[in-house]
């Protein structure tokens, strides 16, 4: 079973600025995809990246697959109190197993 | 609502006692998954399904936990002789593909 490390584990910024969380892997995933999870609710769907080297972008979200496909960023821009929750990253396994890291919760202050 | 359904959403159960959650993935997903997360913690994967054949369990799930999923829709996962440590929201999630989506979890406290 391949490993996710997501950092940081913990941010909290002020509203309007930018930030960056990673997902980090020794090992190459099929595809790999970024969950928000609200308290008490199940994770959000947010994208899914397939192509090394692709980039997504949802409003001010941008996502990113590295080209060796065992990375991945999530950068927002011009952070809000709604951006506010836990992030997940997930990976497909060549088995069709899908992995989760343990989250970056994400603390923006108004 | 055509999403993943689960069921109940919340029990609270004594030590010692056998649970029963079920879930009813979105239609004519072939793959089920079923996932533990515990409070600040990313979903531990539990086992998944395709269709009707388990493909892999979980090596930290002990012989208490069992999951079917009979006829390939919905599923089961049971837990029996609960203990406290049992305590977490149990997530079911469904897929067609490589994109897995959520039901909104079942939470269990065992007392």
């Amino acid at each position: 079973t391949q490993l996710l490390e997501q950092s940081p584990q913990f941010l909290s910024i002020q509203e309007g600025e930018n930030l960056t969380v990673y997902c980090n892997s020794s090992s190459v995933f099929s595809s790999l995809q970024w969950y928000r999870q609200e308290p008490g609710e199940g994770p959000v769907l947010l994208v899914t990246v397939v192509t090394g080297g692709e980039v997504k972008k949802l409003k001010r979200l941008t996502f990113q697959f590295g080209d060796a496909r065992k990375d991945s960023s999530l950068h927002i821009t011009a952070a809000q109190p709604g951006d506010t929750g836990l992030y997940l990253c997930a990976g497909e396994e060549r088995d069709d197993k899908i992995i989760f890291g343990k989250g970056t919760r994400l603390h923006i202050l108004p | 609502d055509t999403g993943v359904s689960q069921n109940p959403r919340h029990k609270i159960t004594k030590r010692g006692q056998n649970v029963t959650f079920r879930c009813d993935p979105i239609s004519e997903h072939n793959r089920l998954y079923w996932y533990r997360q515990t409070l600040g913690q990313g979903p531990e994967f539990l086992t998944y399904f395709q269709n009707e054949a388990q493909l892999e369990k979980s090596r930290l799930l002990s012989d208490r936990f069992s999951a079917e999923r009979p006829k390939g829709s919905f599923s089961t996962l049971e837990i029996q002789r609960t203990e406290q440590g049992d305590s977490a929201m149990y997530l079911c999630a469904s897929s067609p593909s490589y994109t897995i989506y959520f039901g909104e979890g079942s939470w269990l406290t065992v007392v």
